[in-house]
């Protein structure tokens, strides 16, 4: 059981490059999440999914855009990178949006922008 | 505005206990998380406080008071492992996580 799988984890981009980040889950939960933590500060909710062909903006959505066509599948992206963008970025599922959400998070993707 | 405060850091030796305070300020109050994130790794999920009180599961216990808007997690006999970033989120009520900024625990032998 593999759980929350991101893919590439460590990625160098030059400024104005575009580049897709990959969040796979085998657990079959509603819920994903893409987040970014950065040095000093709180996890930021980038962008998340309830459920199959659905989207919604969190926090800190600008420059970043989101899809999830596929249930066990949410992708991340970036469609000109700049260097603000370099960050650490997780991805997380849960069963539901509740009260005892529990989130499984994936390893992290280090991103670094020049 | 929401906000979640905790210290940057703590250090604590082998075998002792250390307590680790969040304090909370949200739009209405869903529940309180603790995460543990070894550095580089991925947060995983510690404890969940909705009511009030003490909730104990092992060397780690997660009390909250709603009313003062204030939680801590207390854990005991400290092992060398436990030296990790330990993270307190809030859930507001739209159930949405504020998150803080996390507490490194350092722990000396």
């Amino acid at each position: 059981n593999a759980g929350v799988t991101q893919t590439p984890k460590f990625r160098v981009l030059k400024t104005g490059q575009s580049m897709t980040l990959l969040c796979a889950q085998d657990m079959n939960h509603e819920y994903m999440y893409w987040y970014r933590q950065d040095p000093g500060m709180g996890l930021r909710l980038i962008h998340y999914s309830v459920g199959e062909g659905t989207t919604a903006k969190g926090e800190v959505p600008d420059g970043y855009n989101v899809s999830r066509l596929k249930k066990q599948n949410f992708l991340l992206g970036l469609e000109s990178a700049a260097p603000s963008q370099t960050s650490v970025y997780f991805c997380a599922s849960s069963s539901d949006g509740s009260g005892a959400n529990v989130l499984t998070f994936g390893a992290g993707s280090r991103l670094t922008v020049l | 505005g929401q906000n979640i405060d905790q210290p940057t850091e703590m250090t604590a030796t082998e075998g002792a206990i250390v307590q680790i305070n969040c304090t909370y300020q949200t739009s209405g109050f869903n529940g309180l998380f603790w995460y543990q994130q070894h550095a580089g790794e991925a947060p995983t999920f510690l404890s969940y406080n909705v009511l009030d009180g003490l909730e104990e599961k092992g060397r780690f216990s997660s009390f909250l008071s709603r009313s003062k808007g204030y939680s801590y997690l207390l854990l005991k006999e400290l092992q060398m492992k436990d030296s990790a970033s330990y993270l307190c989120a809030a859930m507001d009520s739209n159930y949405q996580l504020i998150w803080g900024a996390g507490t490194k625990l350092i722990i000396k032998p």
